[in-house]
């Protein structure tokens, strides 16, 4: 089944403790890109990805990192999260940056930091 | 910076009536997608509209893509309880690379 897998569905963690959320899909898609879900603010774009080795920040990049070493992954670093993280994540892949066949979304990551 | 607003944020309507949601955009652009979601859950795909003019149609939702005035329009024909949920218009900025959202039309569908 072609899909976005994201991982864990759910985590609490303390402030400042490292943690990376992992995204990946089984679609040889050369887009992927991170969200996250606030209330009242929609959803806010936070890193992109237009290939292998190739990422560039979106409207909310600060406090986090991507790393795009394979096709298919596309992990979300939180080096130091702060409670100011804790939301709801979304990863998004397409087949090319240009969307022309929609975007496949993950079910989602909802964070909590304490 | 691509704007997207999206009216109304919330809407309560009651089982076989009609309304539409509009999604209102401030640069130039001919990718527009609707995608719905159900609480706590992903996005799922409604609608792809990628020209001036689009029009596309599944079961008791259609939507339009007017580019020379910036607007889609989401309608909804007879209601049912089933279409309750939350539904977002986003863009693709004319780079290819940036998605723009609106802030989504949360839809409760009364008897």
């Amino acid at each position: 089944e072609a899909q976005v897998t994201q991982n864990p569905r759910y985590l609490i963690t303390v402030t400042g403790k490292k943690l990376t959320v992992t995204c990946s899909q089984n679609m040889n898609h050369e887009y992927m890109s991170w969200y996250r879900q606030d209330p009242g603010l929609g959803l806010r774009q936070i890193y992109y990805s237009m290939n292998v080795e190739v990422t560039d920040k979106g409207d909310v990049p600060e406090g986090y990192k991507v790393s795009r070493k394979e096709k298919r992954n596309f992990p979300l670093i939180l080096e130091s999260p702060s409670p100011n993280q804790t939301s709801l994540y979304f990863c998004a892949s397409s087949l090319s940056s240009g969307g022309h066949y929609g975007y496949t979304f993950g079910s989602g990551t909802r964070l909590t930091v304490v | 910076e691509l704007k997207v607003e999206q009216n109304p944020l919330f809407l309560s309507m009651q089982e076989g009536k009609n309304y539409t949601i509009y999604c209102n955009y401030s640069t130039t652009s001919d990718r527009l997608y609707w995608y719905r979601q159900d609480p706590g859950k992903s996005l799922e795909s409604l609608f792809v509209l990628l020209s001036n003019g689009a029009v596309k149609q599944e079961g008791r939702l259609m939507a339009s893509l007017d580019t020379k005035a910036r607007l889609s329009t989401l309608h909804i024909t007879a209601a049912v309880h089933d279409l309750s949920a939350t539904y977002f218009c986003f863009l693709v900025s004319n780079s290819g690379y940036a998605l723009n959202f609106g802030k989504g039309t949360s839809l409760l569908v009364t008897p």
